[in-house]
């Protein structure tokens, strides 16, 4: 079967750096989503990757490693604002969208 | 602009009721998406549509009904609503099928079914 794990929940302090990993077992691999999803709100759309590596974008990086079928996401500087779900997705060879369950992050002043 | 918007927000209703909600989209996009998110689960598609006329189920159709007679509407019904369709749906829209198929979601519509 085709599978994403991610950690339930991750606590963090404002100001700090995390890592929210994300591994994945589907059949093909044809891109890796990270979404961001706040309390109530609708998931937003955060960054991709298909080729092996690091792509950032401001604050945010997201890492991905295809033969160890592994992705993180880096938040660096963390805001109170940055306190969501952070939900990862992979796109498998039918170009079928698998999500994972999410994780939260709780940030602390 | 927009976006994705979603009807009703919240809606309470008896086991055996029916109801429908409505998905509008005003990007022009092909493709429509409706997934239901439970906890401690991940988003699960119910079913989705490549375009205008055209809907197919997703991993958990079982329930539920859809139409998308216009190419900015799409439609999710359910006939006759059970406790385990307590959830919180959300509808979605793409411009297409690729690798790099960024989806844009609605707010959500949350649903209790007594």
């Amino acid at each position: 079967g085709q599978n994403i794990d991610q950690p339930t929940e991750m606590t963090a302090t404002e100001g700090a750096i995390v890592q929210i990993n994300c591994t994945y077992q589907t059949s093909g691999f044809n891109g890796l989503f990270w979404y961001q999803q706040h309390a109530g709100e609708a998931p937003t759309f955060l960054s991709y990757n298909v080729l092996d590596g690091l792509e950032e974008k401001g604050r945010f990086s997201s890492f991905l490693s295809r033969s160890k079928g592994y992705s993180y996401l880096l938040l660096k500087e963390l805001q109170m604002k940055d306190s969501a779900s952070y939900l990862c997705a992979v796109t498998d060879s039918n170009y079928q969208l698998i999500w994972g369950a999410g994780t939260k992050l709780i940030i602390k002043p | 602009n927009a976006g994705v918007t979603q009807t009703p927000k919240f809606r309470v209703l008896k086991t055996g009721q029916s109801m429908t909600l409505l998905c509008a989209q005003d990007m022009n996009h092909e493709y429509m998406y409706w997934y239901r998110q439970d906890p401690g689960m991940g988003l699960r598609l119910i079913h989705y549509s490549v375009g205008e006329g055209t809907t197919a189920k997703g991993e958990v159709p079982d329930g539920y009904n859809v139409s998308r007679l216009k190419k900015q509407n799409f439609l999710l019904g359910l006939e006759s609503a059970a406790p385990s369709q307590t959830s919180v749906y959300f509808c979605a829209s793409s411009t297409g099928v690729s690798g790099a198929n960024v989806l844009t979601f609605g707010a959500g519509s949350r649903l209790t079914v007594l």
